[in-house]
């Protein structure tokens, strides 16, 4: 069965406390990794695609890496701005586009 | 920006009553999503909709629910006699024909 697990689950930083969140997922063939972010009340808002083992792709304070088994998402230097949950999700090569598979969720909050 | 819209962004009805959640896709895409958030859990997927008809729905996506692009902008999504358990936060989404997602803010649905 395809599966993505998020951790941790919640991440408190202070401002400027660089850290990692961590997606790793076991699918049937991965068509395309996905990072969203959702506020509170809101929709995922999209913030990266990753396709292949090695790519990386940059977004202000955000980077996000790809492995054969998991990706992470790299904040460097967060600000309080950057709080929110994180999803990762994947599309796998039974479904078709759009049919993402989503984790839990990494809820990070940064204090000032 | 163009965005996806969605109304209500509440809805409370009876159990057993029948609703309809609307969906304004962004006026260029062609693919049309609907997933679902379950208080605390993950986003899953429900139905997908081109050139007017499902092309791929979830086990979750049972006779209960339908879809529906009836006029050139709205998407729908009908559940016919709602249960406790299909209180959720509902999602739309759409695409073009590239492989990222933009999601409305959500209508949360409470069945009592």
């Amino acid at each position: 069965e395809d599966q993505v697990t998020q951790s941790p689950e919640a991440l408190r930083l202070q401002e400027g406390e660089s850290s990692s969140l961590n997606c790793s997922y076991t699918v049937s063939g991965l068509r395309g990794l996905f990072w969203y972010r959702q506020d509170p009340g809101k929709g995922p808002e999209f913030l990266f695609t990753l396709y292949s083992a090695g790519e990386e792709k940059e977004k202000e304070r955000l980077k996000a890496t790809l492995t054969k088994k998991e990706s992470f998402l790299h904040i460097t230097a967060p600000k309080p701005e950057d709080s929110a949950t994180y999803l990762c999700a994947v599309q796998a090569n039974g479904g078709s586009q759009g049919n993402l598979i989503f984790g839990k969720g990494t809820k990070l909050s940064v204090k000032p | 920006e163009p965005e996806v819209t969605q109304t209500p962004s509440h809805q409370v009805t009876q159990m057993g009553q029948e609703v309809i959640l609307r969906c304004v896709p962004i006026s260029n895409h062609l693919y049309f999503y609907w997933y679902r958030q379950i208080l605390g859990q993950k986003v899953e997927f429900l139905v997908s909709f081109y050139n007017n008809e499902i092309s791929e729905k979830s086990e979750i996506f049972d006779d209960q629910f339908s879809v529906e692009r009836p006029d050139g902008s709205n998407f729908t999504l009908k559940i016919r006699s709602t249960k406790l358990e299909d209180s959720a936060m509902y999602f739309c989404a759409s695409r073009p024909g590239a492989n990222v997602l933009t999601f409305g803010a959500g209508s949360r649905l409470t069945v009592l």
